[in-house]
């Protein structure tokens, strides 16, 4: 199956601060998204992207589907992005990576 | 519509009982997947559902496991003779078709004790 590897596994910045977490991926895959993981353990989907550049306020995300990765954007953070980030993707059920812990400092 | 509802929120089970995990997907979404995830690691599939058909199971459910999907709507997800390695976090999602974004329920902690 898929493997999927999330970096850095763990990222500490302070408020203000922008990031970019990758997730690559073993093969290709026609179904990537990225997800924040909250304290209560609900994850919520920020992005489908299979391909090409999304923005959404602060967070923006790219995939290069020709090389097998993707990248998240996160800027100007803030606390509430405190959290685990996940990336999953597939060609028809989502495989996801171990995650990125972020820590937003104030 | 409000999104993805699992019941419970919490269960805590003595070794050997049975439990049932309920998931409401949003009503329009024709796939259903469970999932999963324990301390430190991300979701893992365990199963999905294509309407009422169960379209594949993971070798990580065994045969203890069983999922159900009557009729198309909601699911249950059962563990029978649970196990302390059965305690996780039990992950439920919804998607309209096959590349459509996943939309996850708040989850089922389970606690075997």
């Amino acid at each position: 199956g898929i493997q999927v590897e999330q970096s850095p596994p763990d990222l500490i910045l302070q408020e203000g601060a922008n990031s970019t977490l990758r997730c690559n991926f073993s093969d290709s895959v026609n179904n990537l998204q990225w997800f924040h993981q909250n304290p209560w353990g609900q994850l919520i989907n920020l992005f489908y992207i299979p391909s090409g550049t999304k923005q959404n306020g602060r967070l923006s995300a790219t995939t290069v589907a020709t090389e097998r990765y993707s990248l998240l954007y996160i800027s100007s953070s803030q606390t509430t992005d405190s959290g685990v980030y996940f990336c999953g993707g597939s060609n028809y059920k989502l495989t996801f990576g171990k995650g990125t812990l972020l820590t937003v400092n104030p | 519509d409000t999104g993805v509802s699992q019941d419970p929120r919490h269960k805590i089970t003595k070794r050997g009982q049975n439990v049932t995990f309920r998931c409401d997907p949003i009503s329009e979404h024709n796939r259903l997947y469970w999932y999963r995830q324990t301390l430190g690691q991300g979701p893992e599939f365990l199963t999905y559902f294509q309407n009422e058909a169960q379209l594949e199971k993971s070798r990580l459910l065994s045969d203890r496991f069983s999922a159900e999907r009557p009729k198309g709507s909601f699911s249950t997800l059962e563990i029978q003779r649970t196990e302390q390695g059965d305690s996780a976090m039990y992950l439920c999602a919804s998607s309209q078709d096959r590349e459509g974004g996943y939309t996850f329920g708040s989850g089922t902690r389970l606690t075997v004790v």
